[in-house]
């Protein structure tokens, strides 16, 4: 059973990098790790997966040690729109079948 | 239109209504889902559609009929709704259904009231 644990909350200030981790234990071997962003009443965006080590694109960074059992995603210089709920996800494997479960997010806040 | 598109935006209904939620996805995908996000909750998946085929029901209750007639359309018929069904209703692809970290496009969601 993959679960994700998350901090609920953070606050940071504008021009800050921002790590948010996520506890994943159960990780199955070939699951991938990605994380999302959701504005409130909009869906969830895509910003960054990975695998293993460390992956970079044009808006974050994401650390995933050897054990995979967690990752950090990395916000340089954050601003006040990236204010949002950030995700974790990966994927639950049960009796043969496979889904995603997102968790409860951490709901970074981002001040002036 | 580009991305994932859902129709209508906002839908008020009563319990003994019938409606339909729509979900188009123009990014030729093979996998659309079905998501409910109650307020400050995270969201749940509800049902999972791979090359039209319904591939997870995760223990929805009967009044969520879900229908996918091509690759690109999903529908969620809603019938005798509940008020405890007033959500967040999310559509989403995937270029497949793999189990290996499908990276999920969201529509912007049906924020659905029933009274």
């Amino acid at each position: 059973l993959a679960k994700t644990t998350q901090p609920i909350s953070m606050d940071s200030y504008e021009g800050q990098e921002v790590n948010i981790t996520c506890s994943h234990n159960n990780i199955a071997t070939n699951d991938y790790i990605t994380w999302y962003q959701q504005f409130p009443s909009q869906g969830p965006r895509f910003i960054i997966q990975g695998y293993k080590t460390k992956v970079t694109n044009e808006v974050a960074s994401l650390f995933i040690p050897a054990d995979r059992k967690s990752s950090t995603l990395s916000l340089p210089r954050v601003s006040l729109s990236d204010t949002a709920v950030y995700y974790c996800l990966v994927g639950d494997r049960r009796a043969g079948t496979y889904k995603y479960i997102f968790g409860t997010g951490t709901r970074l806040k981002v001040l002036a | 239109e580009t991305g994932v598109t859902q129709t209508p935006r906002h839908l008020v209904m009563g319990m003994t209504n019938k409606k339909s939620l729509k979900c188009e996805q123009h990014l030729g995908h093979n996998a659309m889902y079905w998501y409910k996000q109650s307020a400050k909750k995270p969201l749940e998946l509800m049902f999972v559609y791979s090359l039209e085929e319904r591939v997870e029901n995760n223990s929805v209750p009967s009044r969520f009929s879900p229908e996918c007639p091509n690759s690109s359309h999903l529908f969620l018929h809603l019938h005798t709704l509940q008020p405890e069904d007033s959500a967040l209703y999310l559509c989403a692809s995937s270029q497949d259904y793999s189990g290996r970290g499908d990276t999920q496009y969201f529509g912007p969601g049906t924020r659905l009231t029933v009274l």
